[in-house]
């Protein structure tokens, strides 16, 4: 079965510091894979998604995600935090069967300090 | 575009009682979801559909009932209304051509049973 796994729940970084969250997924097939990120009391919105073709993906906000299939990894990136970052980010995988269901892991909270 | 819209944004309701979340969206996507969120669970799916007047079960069904007579509007229905059922419910709709694109998500509504 489809699953999705991110590494630590809750992540705190330095205004300026590398952002990394990490994401793990399986899947019995090529997989689709998306970031989203939720800012509070909001719905989530697309950072990001992979699909085919060029592993490295770059999103909004300056964050990017590299596809490694050996690894079964799809981790987010931004080289340099800001305090706007602090959101609650979710990974996520959808079927290509059964309505395209997507698959959310349980999300990682990012604190930025000043 | 007002994108998708939900509607009450927050609601108490007595051990029992029953209500309807209601969700429209205006950018003729044909698939629909319904997902709850709860701390630390990310979203786990509801109800899905792929059409008007066609549904389907996702992950956590019991206690919800859907209808979708129209492409815009995929109301969800709470019966007999639980504490387990506190939660934010999200609806998001996606265009879903083509193989699995993003979701768009409203703002949620949060939910209380006291």
């Amino acid at each position: 079965a489809q699953s999705v796994t991110q590494l630590g729940s809750h992540v705190s970084v330095s205004e300026g510091a590398l952002v990394l969250l990490r994401c793990n997924y399986s899947s019995s097939v090529p997989p689709y894979l998306f970031w989203y990120v939720q800012y509070p009391n909001q719905g989530l919105q697309l950072l990001l998604k992979y699909t085919t073709g060029a592993t490295l993906v770059k999103g909004i906000n300056g964050f990017e995600a590299e596809f490694k299939k050996s690894e079964t990894s799809f981790h987010l990136t931004k080289p340099s935090a800001h305090m706007s970052d602090a959101a609650e980010y979710f990974c996520a995988v959808a079927l290509e069967t059964g309505g395209f269901k997507t698959i959310f892991g349980a999300g990682t909270r990012l604190f930025v300090k000043a | 575009n007002a994108g998708v819209t939900q509607t009450p944004k927050f609601r108490i309701l007595k051990i029992g009682q029953s209500m309807t979340l209601q969700c429209t969206q205006d950018m003729n996507h044909n698939y629909m979801y319904w997902y709850r969120q709860d701390p630390g669970m990310g979203l786990k799916l509801i109800y899905y559909s792929v059409g008007a007047g066609i549904t389907d079960k996702g992950e956590v069904p019991n206690g919800y009932n859907v209808s979708r007579s129209t492409t815009e509007d995929f109301p969800l229905r709470l019966e007999l209304a639980a504490p387990s059922q506190t939660s934010v419910y999200f609806c998001a709709s996606s265009p879903q051509t083509g193989g699995p694109h993003e979701q768009y998500f409203g703002p949620g509504t949060r939910l209380t049973v006291t």
